[in-house]
Parts: structure tokens; sequence; C-alpha cells
């Protein structure tokens, strides 16, 4: 069974904070996907990955970057957490179809 | 750009009526299409994929259409249950990068009892 998971199913963080969430699947994909899902937004792109070390910027990546040192692993990382970046993140991994993980939900107070 | 749009928004129907979401893409070249179902506050799960060499694919009470030379896709859910409310969304493949996908806002499905 395939498996994309998510090290936080919820995290609340204080303003200017550095954070990191972090995404491991275990299907051997070379694509991996940062998106943030906002009422009435949609899914957004964030950054996207299709190898290791290797990373594009997606739609929205600014106040975001990336880290991808393992194929099965891919991190996001708030370099200075601030309200507007309160959102579901949502990593995904591909072959083909694409597999999600369960989420996180950041609170940025 | 590829723009992925989903009619109607939301649909409310009994149960074991059969259901009928659309998608329409602007981009029609693509190589395949995805249908998801979302639950509340929980990440999507792949239902369907369909190749575009094919023009449908089945997974138990669900099938998928696709229709490259119209733009369209369209999920049906037969028979439906409580268990399918849901948000249901569809993505299909950017044209600016292999790989990604442009998710439609979504169709949120109310079966009631």
């Amino acid at each position: 069974d395939v498996k994309v998971t998510q090290s936080s199913r919820y995290l609340v963080k204080r303003t200017g904070e550095k954070v990191f969430l972090e995404c491991v699947q275990d299907m051997d994909h070379e694509n991996m996907f940062w998106y943030r899902q906002d009422p009435g937004l949609g899914l957004r792109l964030i950054y996207f990955s299709y190898d290791v070390k290797m990373k594009e910027k997606g739609d929205i990546p600014e106040g975001y970057s990336v880290s991808r040192e393992k194929k099965e692993r891919f991190s996001l990382i708030l370099e200075s957490a601030s309200t507007n970046q309160t959102s579901m993140y949502l990593c995904a991994s591909s072959a083909d179809t694409q597999y999600f993980g369960p989420g996180t939900r950041l609170t940025v107070l | 750009k590829q723009e992925v749009t989903q009619i109607p928004a939301a649909l409310s129907v009994p149960e074991g009526e059969n259901l009928v979401l659309n998608c329409s893409f602007t981009d029609s070249a693509i190589y395949n299409l995805q249908w998801f179902r979302q639950d509340p506050g929980k990440g999507l799960t792949s239902l369907l994929l369909i190749q575009s060499s094919q023009r449908e694919q089945t997974s138990g009470r669900l099938n998928a259409s696709l229709d490259k030379s119209s733009g369209r896709s369209t999920l049906y859910i037969a028979a439906s249950q409580p268990g399918d409310s849901a948000t249901y969304l569809c993505a299909a493949p950017r044209a600016d990068s292999w790989g990604k996908l442009q998710f439609g806002a979504g169709t949120q499905v109310v079966v009631t009892p």
C-alpha cells in the first residue's frame, strides 16, 4: 500500500519562527510536491522536486524554501513564519498518479 | 496555461441516486487526467487515473470518462451512499512542466440518507 506521511497533523507556531514541515514517501517516486490549500483559493503549488537536490518553484514560492537530500524525503521550510502562512499544507509524490499525505494544519500566531 | 473548471460547485442528492460530476480543461494536449476525493480536514485520495489513450476507467461504483477533443471529463458514481459525501477534485497536467497538475476547485457532494 502506498504511503506518504507528514511529520505533524497540527502545528502552532509564532510569527518569526522558523518552521520545518517534513514529508516522507515509500514508493521510490522521483517527483514530490508541496501545496497549500486555503478556502476559496483551492490547491496552490509551492515547490516541486523532480529528483534529489533538484527543485523548481511553483506558483507561490515566496516565503518558503525546500530541501530534498534523500529521494524519500522532501522538506518545506518557512524561514520566518507569518500569519498569512496559516494554512493546510499538503505533500504529494508521483510517478504517474499523485499520492497525497494527510496534511498539516499550520497556525501561525 | 491549463485551466480546470468543475461545475457544479456543490451538489446534494438523496441516497441511491447516481452522481454525475463534471470537469472541463482548456489545454487538450494532456496525457492523463486524475480524479481525487477529499474529506474535510484530510489529504486527497486518488480515485481514478485515466490515460489519454483511454476513454473510460472504472473502479467499483466509480466510472470516469475522458473526451480530449471537447476538453471534458465526467465522474459517475453509481447508487450513491452517505459515505460518498466529500469534495471531488479533478486535475489535469500543466503545460509548463511535466509532472505538475492543475487542480479544479472541486465539487462538494452531500448524499442524504
